[in-house]
């Protein structure tokens, strides 16, 4: 089974682009049908969905996220990564990359999750 | 506010059920849409419990199962056991939003 891990700065300032990365091990990102997902929960809250970007070439978005958002993939690599622009402190939080196998289009659940990056926005 | 609603906190004793609402509406449960749920400990990353509404993966046991009506969806704990004390979140997909949703989170506590 696949794993992934994140990567980036932990800290971010403010209006800067908070960029991570995440690996994948232990299988190729060609190999099937994936949702490559970024989740993130700030300190003592619920998870917040932020996007996910299919084998296939679609992305969804978070609308409320949707104008600073990319994901985007690079299965040379096997890595997809994450860039969140003009960042405040709202933006601090825990991010994780999950993946859901699909079959057929079909979403099985985020079954591989990361153990998460903190990243802060603070000057 | 989430679009998935959830209670913040449930309890029960040991041996005891208890069940976990995820609220939703017509553009994601009601549409029929699948509803996935994850429990996650402190300090750690999220566990995928159900997949596609009714399906556990390898490992989780047949205490956990749920059901769906309408624009709900539930899961129920049985013959909890302290170590199922966590977090437990649903997740569906949303038509209006053309994206996925988290419901806020539930706090399970083992009395």
């Amino acid at each position: 089974q696949v794993q992934l891990q994140e990567s980036g700065p932990g800290l971010v300032k403010p209006s800067q682009t908070l960029s991570l990365t995440c690996t994948v091990s232990g299988g190729s990102m060609s190999s099937d049908t994936y949702y490559w997902s970024w989740i993130r929960q700030p300190a003592g809250k619920g998870l917040e969905w932020i996007g996910r970007f299919h084998t296939s070439g679609s992305a969804n978005y978070n609308p409320s996220l949707k104008s600073r958002v990319t994901i985007s993939l690079d299965t040379s690599k096997n890595q997809f990564s994450l860039r969140l622009s003009s960042v405040t402190a709202a933006d601090t939080a825990v991010y994780y990359c999950a993946t859901a196998r699909t079959i057929l289009g079909v979403d099985l659940g985020l079954a591989v999750w990361g153990k998460g990056a903190t990243v802060t926005v603070s000057s | 506010q989430s679009v998935l609603t959830q209670p913040p906190s449930v309890s029960g004793a040991p041996g005891q059920t208890v069940t976990i609402p995820c609220i939703g509406s017509s553009s994601n449960i009601g549409a029929g849409y699948d509803v996935h749920w994850y429990q996650q400990f402190p300090g750690t990353a999220p566990k995928l419990l159900i997949y596609r509404n009714t399906n556990r993966p390898s490992g989780v046991p047949e205490r956990f199962s749920t059901s769906r009506s309408g624009t709900s969806a539930s899961l129920a704990i049985t013959g909890l056991q302290a170590e199922d004390e966590a977090d437990f979140y649903c997740q569906s997909y949303d038509s209006s939003l053309v994206g996925s949703v988290f419901g806020g989170g539930t706090k399970l506590t083992v009395l």
